[in-house]
């Protein structure tokens, strides 16, 4: 499989803390995107980084991308319990590959 | 929400029946694919189509089979449903640049029961 793995699987934290969570790929990449999923609900785009990109940022989101290292992260600074949801991280070439996702669980 | 609905949004059908999905868009992309999800696996591609009547395999098409005759419909079929069918199906929409794909959208999801 051409997955991303995310990690950590499942994250807990309290309200106004970061959330950090990590993606890593086996194969090279256009971009790097991320995505939410509120729960029983579609995918939302959140942020996209480019391969020739190293960091981008998008309001409290901050993205990194490692491309020797096949790995991106995805950091929610002060965080808020209406960014409880489900992150992923895709891979794309012309098609898409998600990983199995994070779980963030924000307590108010 | 772009402009993506799915039909239906839930069924429950029986083993070995057929099964047509249906994802339609108004934003005109090129690019239309068909997902599931399953706890424990995330999304996995079904079929994407790159065009009008193009279509190409993902990484779980056994069983599944696709047809885009309009620019603005998707149809995902499943000849004869099987109880691994059950799942949550999410059809999503892309367009490319010189830079490679752009973000995809996502439809709201067709429950599918096979029992």
């Amino acid at each position: 499989s051409q997955q991303g793995e995310e990690d950590p699987q499942a994250l807990s934290i309290q309200e106004g803390e970061n959330a950090t969570m990590n993606c890593s790929y086996k194969t090279s990449i256009n971009n790097l995107q991320w995505y939410r999923q509120n729960s029983g609900r579609g995918l939302v785009h959140l942020i996209l980084i480019r391969s020739n990109e190293r960091e981008k940022h998008s309001g409290r989101l901050r993205v990194t991308l490692d491309t020797s290292k096949k790995s991106s992260s995805l950091l929610i600074t002060a965080s808020r319990a209406a960014d409880t949801a489900s992150y992923f991280c895709a891979t794309s070439g012309e098609q898409f590959y998600f990983g199995t996702g994070t779980s963030l669980t924000v307590i108010p | 929400d772009a402009g993506i609905t799915q039909s239906p949004r839930h069924k429950v059908t029986e083993t070995g029946t057929p099964v047509t999905l249906r994802c339609h868009q108004t934003e005109n992309h090129r690019y239309m694919y068909w997902y599931r999800q399953d706890p424990g696996h995330g999304l996995r591609l079904i079929h994407y189509s790159y065009g009008v009547k193009d279509t190409d395999k993902g990484e779980v098409s056994d069983g599944y089979s696709v047809s885009r005759s309009k620019t603005e419909d998707f149809l995902l079929t499943l000849e004869s449903a099987t109880s691994s069918q059950t799942s949550v199906y999410f059809c999503a929409i892309s367009d490319f640049g010189s830079g490679g794909p752009y973000e995809q959208y996502f439809g709201p999801g067709t429950r599918l029961t096979v029992t």
